[in-house]
Order: C-alpha cells, then sequence, then structure tokens
C-alpha cells in the first residue's frame, strides 16, 4: 500500500540552527501538508502546499518557515532558526484532491528536538 | 470558526466490551469529520469519515460513528474492544471547501483507549 514517508525520524538540534524536515509524498498526490503535535498538545495545522505554491498558512508558519518541493518527489520543510518551541513532532501528509472526499494520508512523523 | 471537543482523556474498557469515545464538533458550515488513530510510534491512520452522506459511518477494524447534527456529536464506538485498539484516537473536523470553508483540519485533543484484559 502506497505511503507517505518522512525523514529523519527523530533530529536533535541547537537553538538557533537550521533544520530541514523531509516527505515523500503519495507518488499521485497533488496537495501536500505540514502538521506538528508538541508534547502533550493537539495536533495542529502548519501549511498547505498545492502547484508549487502555498494554498494556507497557519499563523504558527511565520517567516522562520518554509516549504518546497525541490524536485517532484520531495517535499520539504525548513526551519531558518529553531528555538525551543519548535520542539514537536512534525507530521508531513498528502492527499489526491481538495475535496471533502479526499482522505489525507499522513507520515509516522519526524520528531524535533531543541536544546 | 470549526471545533472538535473530545469529552474523555483517557478511556479504559476491558477487552471484549464495547467502546465509545465521544466527540462534539462546532462548524460553521456543513462539516466533514473523521476519526484518526494513532498506535505508539506510528503515523496517524483514518479510521473512518463522514462526508454529508449516510450518517452513520462504517469504518476499517469494526469501528463506527454516527454523526448526529442536533447534538453536534460524532462519537466513536465498537461493540468489542481488542487488545489491538490500545492507541490514540483523534476526531478531527474540516470544513467543506464547497460552502466556503478551509482544506485544514482541526484535530481533538485526543483519547487515549487502553484496553485490558
Amino acid at each position: 500500500e502506497p505511503e507517505v514517508t518522512q525523514t529523519p525520524s527523530h533530529q536533535v538540534t541547537q537553538m538557533g540552527q537550521e533544520v530541514i524536515l523531509r516527505c515523500v509524498p503519495i507518488s499521485n498526490h497533488l496537495y501536500f501538508y505540514w502538521y506538528r503535535q508538541i508534547l502533550g498538545q493537539k495536533v495542529e495545522f502548519l501549511v498547505s502546499f498545492y502547484n508549487n505554491e502555498i494554498s494556507e498558512k497557519s499563523e504558527i508558519f511565520d517567516d522562520q518557515f518554509s516549504v518546497e518541493r525541490p524536485d517532484g518527489s520531495n517535499f520539504t520543510l525548513k526551519i531558518r532558526s529553531t528555538k525551543l518551541e519548535d520542539s514537536a513532532m512534525y507530521f508531513c501528509a498528502s492527499s489526491e484532491t481538495r475535496t471533502s472526499a479526499g482522505e489525507l494520508f499522513f507520515g509516522e512523523g519526524s520528531r524535533l528536538t531543541v536544546l | 470558526a470549526q471545533s472538535v471537543t473530545q469529552l474523555d482523556s483517557h478511556v479504559s474498557v476491558s477487552e471484549g466490551t464495547p467502546v465509545l469515545l465521544r466527540c462534539n464538533y462546532s462548524s460553521s458550515y456543513s462539516p466533514s469529520l473523521f476519526w484518526y488513530v494513532q498506535h505508539p510510534n506510528k503515523g496517524l491512520q483514518l479510521l473512518l469519515k463522514y462526508t454529508s452522506a449516510a450518517t452513520l459511518v462504517k469504518g476499517i477494524n469494526g469501528f463506527e460513528a454516527e454523526f448526529k447534527k442536533s447534538e453536534t456529536s460524532f462519537h466513536l464506538t465498537k461493540p468489542s474492544a481488542h487488545m489491538s485498539d490500545a492507541a490514540e484516537y483523534f476526531c478531527v473536523v474540516r470544513t467543506d471547501i464547497l460552502t466556503g470553508g478551509g482544506n485544514k483540519l482541526t484535530f481533538g485533543t485526543g483519547t487515549q483507549l487502553k484496553v485490558e484484559l
């Protein structure tokens, strides 16, 4: 069964460092998303991406964050200068369509720890 | 604005007994509702979804949920719990974009289901 894959599964970084989280969405999907879950809190929407541009973003997704689809398969989330509060599990997701019938398929997550 | 409230943070049942995980939603538009499950160290897996068709929705692994507009509820049930059902369950709402809503999912806080022998 096709799946969304994420790397790394766990990354530890120092505050102020840049981090890139990588995702390979399901191959025929056109819509891509990042969500995050801070320990003990809700899963929160960060950003959605379609046709090589951001289609929607939350207030969390400030100038420190960026997304990119550098080639035909990868979808990346970059945090330019990490802060302690960026420590969270980051989930990538993809969907075939935007309609209500379209299911989001999630990856297993990348746990980011900022020291 | 859309939101979901999961009324129980932890639910504990005995194997073979029924499961009820409660969820109430709030949405300005016709909602699409989902239940996702997360097993330890795994990603989020879709259990079932409601998208304005039948109000009783059947999902994987014997789970089902009923959309009740009058009660703004979408509770998840299973007649007989199995040890493998132990996981965290998330109730999720997405506003239908066709009625002017957005496309992002709003998650509840999750319910940890424990299944005991």
